[in-house]
């Protein structure tokens, strides 16, 4: 079964400074990878996805991502943190399923507080 | 274009009742998924609808179901509410092929008292 680890749970950084958010995932096949925000009260947003190709992503918000198979793992970078960043950040593995569709399977998530 | 539509935003009630949540897609998404968010649980896959017949389903009680009509707006239901059915209940529409990229609402917070 297909599965993802955010190791870390809290990160805080200072305005400006980069970012690195780790995620690791189990899946059988070639995953689809995406990573999606989420600010308190709200719904998801997507920053962005990998599905095959080129295994650096570029999202929105000055964001990218990095997919290495050999490591399992995609972490979401960014090289300069804005106060407006902070919020809940959530990888995500696509599954494909029997009946044709496909689910989402969530990391635990991490927090991100940006000092100003 | 309009992005995913949920009513109600915020819901209150007691054990033992009933609840419908509404999820409305983006225009020419055939897929609905929904997804509960907890603290303990986080986001764990409820079903997935796509041209009005349930796809998948998630490992969740049968008191759980939904449907979903001609125009893919798609309803959930939740009968005999328990306290640990209080969530954030977020719906998300694709275009329902392999990979796609689901678009998330801003979600129904339930609170069962």
């Amino acid at each position: 079964a297909q599965s993802v680890t955010q190791p870390d749970i809290h990160i805080t950084v200072s305005e400006g400074a980069s970012l690195e958010l780790r995620c690791n995932y189990s899946y059988g096949a070639t995953p689809y990878l995406f990573w999606y925000v989420q600010s308190p009260g709200q719904g998801l947003q997507l920053l962005l996805k990998y599905f095959s190709g080129d295994t650096l992503v570029q999202g929105i918000k000055g964001f990218e991502a990095e997919f290495k198979r050999s490591q399992s793992s995609f972490n979401l970078r960014k090289p300069s943190v804005h106060w407006s960043d902070a919020a809940e950040y959530f990888c995500a593995v696509g599954s494909i399923l029997t009946g044709g569709g496909n689910k989402l399977t969530f990391g635990t998530g991490t927090q991100l507080k940006v000092e100003l | 274009k309009a992005g995913v539509t949920q009513t109600p935003r915020y819901l209150i009630k007691t054990r033992g009742q009933q609840v419908t949540l509404s999820c409305s897609p983006i225009s020419g998404h055939r897929s609905v998924s929904w997804y509960q968010q907890t603290p303990g649980q986080g986001l764990q896959f409820l079903f997935e609808y796509f041209s009005e017949t349930q796809r998948n389903k998630g490992n969740f009680p049968g008191r759980f179901s939904g449907r979903q009509f001609s125009n893919s707006r798609s309803e959930m239901n939740v009968s005999t509410l328990e306290l640990g059915d209080s969530a954030l209940y977020l719906c998300a529409s694709s275009l329902g092929l392999a990979g796609s990229e689901a678009f998330f609402g801003q979600g129904t917070r339930l609170t069962v008292v």
